[in-house]
């Protein structure tokens, strides 16, 4: 159950696109098609952006994208906006019904 | 509209025990998974456990096994998380939220503070 693993922050400028990585295992990211990424401004209830490892909610906008390589999801985040600036969290299900959160990213908008 | 909303946190000294309440509305909550989720100060998300809708299958973050007991009241569309034995490393905001198979939580409620502390 170790965390899986972003980077601590990413930064872009409004219309640019970013990238967010989040590492794991093939017990977790790398062994099941249910990552999960969320939205989250401190103080707030998170977010869902992404489930099953590139489908959108209801809402969310296309902008908002998803991807998976072996053991290692991505979020990219494309025509940036300044409102789009929170921490970013992937999530992969563990097995038994078990799920493991990453470290989280910051997304700066420069 | 979905509203999920929790109570019970506060100040409590280490050693101490406290039972969280989640109260819901907007969905079939006796159809649904449920799941804690916490943030410490500064730190990250982490999954804490979930039960299923008949409440027969619970799971654990192994941090919490033995100290945690999740529970659900389908009648009154309520979630609970009892924590014994708290250490000053449970202090954190904890959020319940609907789990589904390819998320941990789909809706989220807005948290509750925890603090263990002397």
């Amino acid at each position: 159950q170790s965390a899986l693993t972003q980077p601590r922050s990413v930064s872009g400028s409004p219309g640019q696109s970013v990238t967010i990585s989040c590492t794991g295992t093939s017990s977790d990211v790398g062994g099941y098609n249910y990552v999960s990424w969320y939205q989250h401004h401190p103080g707030k209830a998170p977010k869902l952006m992404i489930y099953d490892v590139s489908q959108r909610p209801s809402g969310v906008p296309d902008r908002f994208s998803g991807s998976k390589s072996g053991n290692t999801a991505s979020l990219t985040i494309s025509g940036l906006r300044a409102d789009d600036e929170a921490d970013y969290y992937c999530c992969s299900f563990a097995g038994r019904n078990t799920y493991v959160f990453g470290t989280g990213t910051k997304v700066t908008v420069l | 509209e979905v509203q999920l909303v929790e109570s019970g946190g506060g100040l409590v000294q280490p050693g101490g025990s406290l039972r969280l309440s989640c109260a819901v509305s907007g969905f079939t909550f006796s159809n649904s998974w449920m799941t804690w989720v916490r943030q410490a100060a500064g730190k990250g998300l982490e999954w804490v456990a979930n039960i299923n809708p008949d409440g027969r299958e619970k799971n654990y973050v192994d941090s919490v096994k033995g100290r945690f007991a999740i529970s659900r009241d389908n009648a009154k569309n309520s979630l609970y998380l009892q924590m014994n034995s708290l250490r000053a490393e449970d202090t954190a905001v904890y959020y319940c939220a609907r789990n589904t198979l390819t998320a941990a939580g789909d809706y989220w409620g807005q948290g509750t503070l925890v603090t263990v502390s002397s």
